[in-house]
């Protein structure tokens, strides 16, 4: 029931730059979030997308939804130390439970 | 502050011991999660709950079960605990919006059980 996957597995960058990284899902949405894991930690909520929004802006945080490609992106602009952390999409699972089902992250590395 | 709380940080337990992990939320969210995540293979859904007594299984269910006695409450049980159970566990809760769309899912700080 594993619907969305991250790309890249991993990113290194320095401090300043922007980072990229890409949810590809596998069959029709209605909405889809994002998250960060600080090592060690649970989930934080970061954003949330719906099916009929194209892109979504928090912050230093830019979201994009690509439903004819079934794809989502999340830049985050400016990167900081304090951003190194797993990010996760969550996408509703494919079979009608709906239920968020998360992929195995994006490991972003901020160097100073 | 909105707030889930998990027994705790980390655990270590022996193989066949019966395990407790306890998870609270104080927000009166309807909906329930257990979640274990291991490297490589991100979240991987063990258990929901959608109300009180309620419960469905998810994709990883074996060697596991769940209560849901109270709607804060929300205990992961491993009746036989053995060591490809070690494993970060985490814990979340939502509101449900409408049929097919939930809202963020609010997580604890997990529990990293180690299985000797």
């Amino acid at each position: 029931s594993q619907q969305g996957e991250e790309d890249p597995q991993a990113l290194s960058i320095q401090e300043g730059e922007n980072a990229t990284m890409n949810c590809s899902y596998k069959t029709s949405i209605n909405n889809l979030q994002w998250y960060r894991q600080n090592s060690g930690r649970g989930l934080v909520h970061l954003i949330l997308i719906r099916s009929n929004e194209r892109e979504k802006h928090s912050g230093r945080l830019r979201v994009t939804l690509d439903t004819s490609k079934k794809s989502s992106s999340l830049l985050i602009t400016a990167s900081r130390a304090a951003d190194t952390a797993s990010y996760f999409c969550a996408t509703p699972a494919s079979g009608g439970s709906y239920i968020p089902t998360f992929g195995r992250g994006t490991s972003l590395i901020v160097h100073p | 502050d909105v707030k889930v709380t998990q027994s705790s940080r980390y655990l270590v337990k022996r193989t066949g011991e019966k395990v407790f992990l306890e998870c609270v939320q104080d927000m009166d969210h309807e909906n329930m999660f257990w979640y274990r995540q291991d490297p490589g293979l991100g979240l991987r859904l063990i258990y929901f709950s959608y109300d009180v007594k309620m419960k469905e299984k998810g994709d990883i269910p074996e060697g596991y079960s769940v209560s849901r006695e109270k709607k804060e409450r929300f205990s992961l049980i491993l009746e036989s605990a053995s060591t490809n159970q070690t494993s970060m566990y985490l814990c979340a809760s939502t509101i449900q919006r409408g049929l097919g769309f939930w809202d963020e899912q609010f997580f604890g700080p997990g529990t990293r059980l180690t299985v000797l």
